[in-house]
């Protein structure tokens, strides 16, 4: 059970636009800034948005994020076959003193 | 280029120890603080460990607690993880990932290594 809930799947037809949920707490969410991480098949994850909605060079604009309250969304607009991968959140837990992350969320591109 | 390296995986039998080992170059290792995080076959990611840049923070995750130590050598830009008691459950890739900041709580993963695998099995 993790402390950050995520839909464990997601689907769209390529050029549509898909959310992803991540859900938390007072603890974490509610007061600390919200990453996200991409993992394609057989690979290490990658950072995809930090800081709730910043994107790291190199990042396509059609991936975004956002935050409110104890909840935050990554969307992912104008959807491509390269997109299907896992979708992870993480945040810093202050109750737990540690770092937290979703169960994440499989994405795939119909 | 960043650059992680981890080595140290295997097969190892339950009870026993491991000592996981995560090669940085690239850049100024002594500047930012390091995790392991890790990933049981077809799981999702589970966080372990942090340390601070200068080794003087760290926290672990409560299910590993007691068993693993994380430490690192800034003189030889090395972060190890050892893994005692090792259970069926700590199989797994584990990563080593920079954090983009010196401090343990404020930043995020910005580089990933490849992982390495343990398999904990009699």
């Amino acid at each position: 059970q993790s402390v950050l809930t995520q839909p464990p799947s997601a689907s769209g037809a390529p050029g549509q636009r898909v959310t992803i949920s991540c859900s938390g707490s007072s603890s974490n969410i509610g007061r600390k800034t919200v990453n996200w991480y991409q993992q394609l098949p057989g690979t290490a994850p990658k950072l995809l948005l930090y800081s709730d909605n910043q994107r790291p060079s190199g990042v396509p604009d059609r991936f975004s994020g956002s935050k409110s309250g104890t909840s935050a969304s990554l969307a992912v607009s104008g959807l491509q076959s390269e997109d299907e991968a896992d979708y992870y959140c993480a945040t810093w837990d202050d109750s737990l003193s540690a770092w937290v992350f979703g169960g994440g969320t499989r994405l795939t591109v119909l | 280029q960043v650059q992680l390296v981890e080595s140290g995986g295997g097969v190892v039998q339950p009870g026993r120890s491991l000592r996981l080992s995560c090669a940085a170059s690239g850049f100024t290792f002594n500047s930012f603080a390091m995790h392991w995080v890790r990933q049981a076959p077809g799981k999702g990611l589970e966080w372990v460990a942090v340390m601070s840049y200068d080794g003087s923070t760290k926290y672990y995750a409560d299910s590993v607690k007691g068993r693993v130590t994380v430490s690192r050598d800034n003189s030889k830009n090395t972060l190890d993880l050892e893994v005692s008691s090792l259970r069926d459950e700590d199989t797994g890739v584990y990563y080593c990932a920079r954090d983009s900041d010196y401090h343990v709580t404020a930043g995020y993963k910005d580089y990933w290594g490849q992982g390495t695998q343990v398999i904990v099995s009699s």
